[in-house]
C-alpha cells in the first residue's frame, strides 16, 4: 500500500527564516500529490498540487513545492516564513489511476516566532 | 460557491451509543470522502462515495459505515462507540475522483 513520510513532526523558526517541509511517497508510478495546510481553529485548506506539467509548483502565500520523481519527493518551500504561517502542514498522494484514496503524511507543526 | 459544510459541528456522546454525521459537498461537486484525525495518527481514510456508490473504504471496523444520496449529500454513521472514536471526522468533496478535494470544518466527536 502506498504511503507518505513526513519526516520533520514539529518545525520551530524564526521570522524571515526560509522553510523546507520534506514529503516521500512510496508508490512508483504515476501520481497527483498535495500540500495541505491547517491553520489553527480553521479547517483544511489546499496550498499547491502536483498532478502534471513543471515539477515546480508555486502555490498560495508564497508556498512553492518542487516535484523529484527520481526521489519519490515533493517537498514544500518558501523563502521567507511570517508569523502568520504558523500551521499544520500535510502532505497527500493519490495514484493517478485506478480506485484508490488520498492518503496523508501525519503532518508538520510549524511554528514561527517572532 | 458555498464550500463543504458539516454538521453538527460539535458532539459529546456515551461509550456505546451510535451517531450520525452529515456531509454537504460543494454543489456539483459527486465524490465525498470521509477521514478520521487525531493527533496521534493524523488523517486517516474512512470511505469514498461517488453518485451514490462506495468507491473505498478504509480500514476501519464494520461499526463506521456511510452513504450517499442522490444530491450527493453523505452521512456517515458509527455505532456502538468507543472511547478511542474520539476524534475530528473530516468530509471532502471533489468533482470527481482522483481530483482535487475540498474540506468542510469537520465535526469533533467526544467519547464519554
Amino acid at each position: 500500500a502506498q504511503s507518505v513520510s513526513q519526516h520533520n513532526h514539529h518545525v520551530i523558526l524564526s521570522e524571515a527564516a526560509s522553510l523546507e517541509l520534506g514529503c516521500n511517497y512510496s508508490y512508483g508510478g504515476t501520481v497527483n500529490l498535495f500540500w495541505y495546510v491547517q491553520y489553527p481553529g480553521q479547517h483544511l485548506q489546499l496550498l499547491l498540487k502536483y498532478f502534471s506539467g513543471d515539477p515546480l509548483v508555486k502555490g498560495i502565500k508564497g508556498f512553492e513545492a518542487e516535484f523529484i520523481k527520481s526521489k519519490f519527493s515533493f517537498n514544500l518551500r518558501k523563502p521567507s516564513v511570517q508569523w502568520s504561517d504558523t500551521a499544520e502542514y500535510f502532505c497527500a498522494v493519490n495514484v493517478n489511476s485506478g480506485n484508490t484514496p488520498l492518503v496523508f503524511g501525519k503532518g508538520t507543526r510549524l511554528s514561527v516566532i517572532a | 460557491k458555498a464550500g463543504v459544510t458539516q454538521t453538527p459541528r460539535y458532539l459529546i456522546k456515551t461509550r456505546g451509543q451510535q451517531v450520525t454525521l452529515s456531509c454537504s459537498p460543494i454543489s456539483g461537486h459527486r465524490s465525498v470522502s470521509w477521514y478520521q484525525q487525531t493527533p496521534g495518527q493524523g488523517l486517516q481514510f474512512l470511505f469514498e462515495y461517488f453518485s451514490e456508490t462506495q468507491r473505498n473504504k478504509g480500514n476501519f471496523p464494520g461499526r463506521f459505515s456511510g452513504r450517499q444520496f442522490s444530491n450527493s449529500r453523505s452521512e456517515m454513521n458509527v455505532s456502538t462507540l468507543e472511547l478511542g472514536d474520539s476524534a475530528l471526522y473530516l468530509c471532502a468533496s471533489s468533482l470527481h475522483q482522483l481530483e482535487t478535494q475540498y474540506f468542510g470544518p469537520g465535526t469533533r466527536l467526544l467519547v464519554l
